[in-house]
């Protein structure tokens, strides 16, 4: 079964440092999709990104960066000169196949504290 | 319309209530969700329908019962909960492919007295 690993329980950092969320995944899938969501402490999960099996172009928006390698399996997410609203749990997350339907398996997930 | 709407928001609930929860997307998504978020845990998926129809059941307990009346439309009545059931309930909902995406509501936080 798909597994998804992200190792860092909680992240504390001083606003406009750098920091790397880091995401470990496991698939016996040659197509699959790799996600981030964003849970502010309103509960809502905030897409940030999607990436396929295929893509291992890396990308920027703004002061977000994914780093994706398939050859390590590894997500990993980088926020540039953290800001005190970047506070929030993340989680990195995983589309697998099964009987017919997607589902969606999540890590553990990462709670960020950025500290003015 | 790009949102999931879930009510109600919150939610008490006594152990021998019955209620339901209420989930509805206009996106033309054909796959929806239930996920059950306990506290400072991931969200852990209960339920999948694909075109109306039940495709996971993750052996969720039968004091959860999903129904899914139209492709608009997610339900999950709740029965005989015990405290434990509280939590975050999450509904979410996709194309019938991953390269989409998932939009998910802003969840029904249940407390179960």
């Amino acid at each position: 079964a798909q597994k998804v690993t992200q190792a860092q329980t909680e992240i504390s950092v001083v606003e406009k440092e750098d920091v790397t969320l880091d995401c470990v995944y496991e698939t016996r899938d040659t197509t699959y999709y790799l996600f981030w969501y964003k849970q502010p402490p309103s509960g809502e999960l905030v897409f940030l990104i999607r990436r396929n099996s295929f893509d291992e172009q890396n990308e920027i928006s703004g002061r977000y960066s994914w780093n994706f390698q398939k050859s390590t399996s590894s997500f990993n997410f980088t926020i540039t000169a953290s800001q005190v609203v970047d506070s929030a749990v993340y989680f990195c997350a995983l589309s697998e196949a099964q009987r017919g339907a997607q589902k969606l398996v999540f890590g553990q997930g990462t709670r960020l504290t950025i500290n003015p | 319309d790009t949102e999931v709407t879930q009510t109600p928001k919150h939610l008490v609930m006594g152990m021998t209530n019955k209620k339901s929860l209420k989930c509805e997307q206009h996106m033309g998504h054909r796959a929806m969700y239930w996920y059950k978020q306990k506290a400072k845990k991931p969200p852990e998926l209960m339920f999948v329908y694909s075109y109306e129809k039940l495709s996971i059941n993750e052996s969720v307990p039968s004091r959860f019962s999903p129904e899914c009346p139209n492709s608009s439309l997610l339900n999950l009545h709740l029965h005989a909960l015990q405290p434990e059931d509280s939590a975050l309930y999450l509904c979410a909902s996709s194309q019938d492919l991953p390269r989409y995406g998932y939009t998910f509501g802003s969840g029904t936080r249940l407390t179960v007295v």
